[in-house]
């Protein structure tokens, strides 16, 4: 059975920093381009950023460019999201996703609460 | 930026009926880059349609993706107590964009 787990989420303050990591089960994780993709809870569905099967390719949303990046291990079979000066509007549940041309899988989410 | 538009933003049928979802893009995009997504509350989303009409594993054939150009369409042609729930549309390439959701209720 594939399973993708996020963590790292929680309560951060506007302007800190939180690591998010996915944990893949079940699947190949290098076989996978991986996204993350947020969602306020109640709200609509927004990408965020991409990394490619072996790491080297990144593209992200204007809206957390320059402070976000992702990366993967396929050793480990993880991927990162590295958030740095955080804003309010920053606050969702953040999914993994892990992608092939016609199928994907999608982690259960973590919620990041940005909030003094 | 491609903008995709869906609409109707809620539909209320009763199961049964046929429910038609449309997406409409900003710009001309490629067949081979229009998904549509089933979301619960509560759950993540589920790929449905990929590549404008291809159904994903496990997907009944009372769901059909169509279009092309600017203008997409998710069809469900006999709604069943398990469809009620929100769909989004999602344009891929390289990055992502998703419309804005269609909530199908009873």
């Amino acid at each position: 059975e594939v399973q993708l787990v996020e963590s790292g989420g929680g309560l951060v303050q506007p302007g800190g920093s939180l690591r998010l990591s996915c944990a893949a089960s079940g699947l190949i994780l290098s076989d996978h381009w991986m996204h993350w993709v947020r969602q306020v809870p109640g709200k609509g569905l927004v990408w965020v950023s991409r990394v490619n099967s072996d790491g080297r390719s990144t593209i992200y949303a204007d809206s957390v460019k320059g402070r976000f990046t992702i990366s993967r291990d396929n050793a480990k079979n993880t991927v990162s999201l590295q958030m740095s000066s955080l804003r309010a509007d920053d606050s969702a549940v953040y999914y993994c996703v892990a992608t092939t041309p016609s199928s994907d899988y999608w982690g259960q989410g973590t919620l990041v609460t940005v909030s003094s | 930026e491609i903008v995709l538009t869906q609409s109707p933003g809620t539909l209320s049928l009763s199961p049964g009926e046929r429910a038609t979802v449309s997406c409409r893009t900003s710009q001309s995009v490629s067949s081979n880059s229009l998904a549509w997504y089933q979301q619960k509350p509560g759950q993540a989303p589920r790929l449905f349609i990929y590549d404008t009409s291809s159904r994903a594993t496990g997907i009944p054939d009372r769901f059909s993706g169509s279009g092309s150009g600017t203008d997409f369409t998710l069809t469900i042609s006999r709604l069943e107590p398990a469809d009620f729930a929100v769909y989004y549309c999602l344009h891929y390439s390289g990055s992502w964009t998703f419309g804005q959701g269609t909530k199908v209720e009873i």
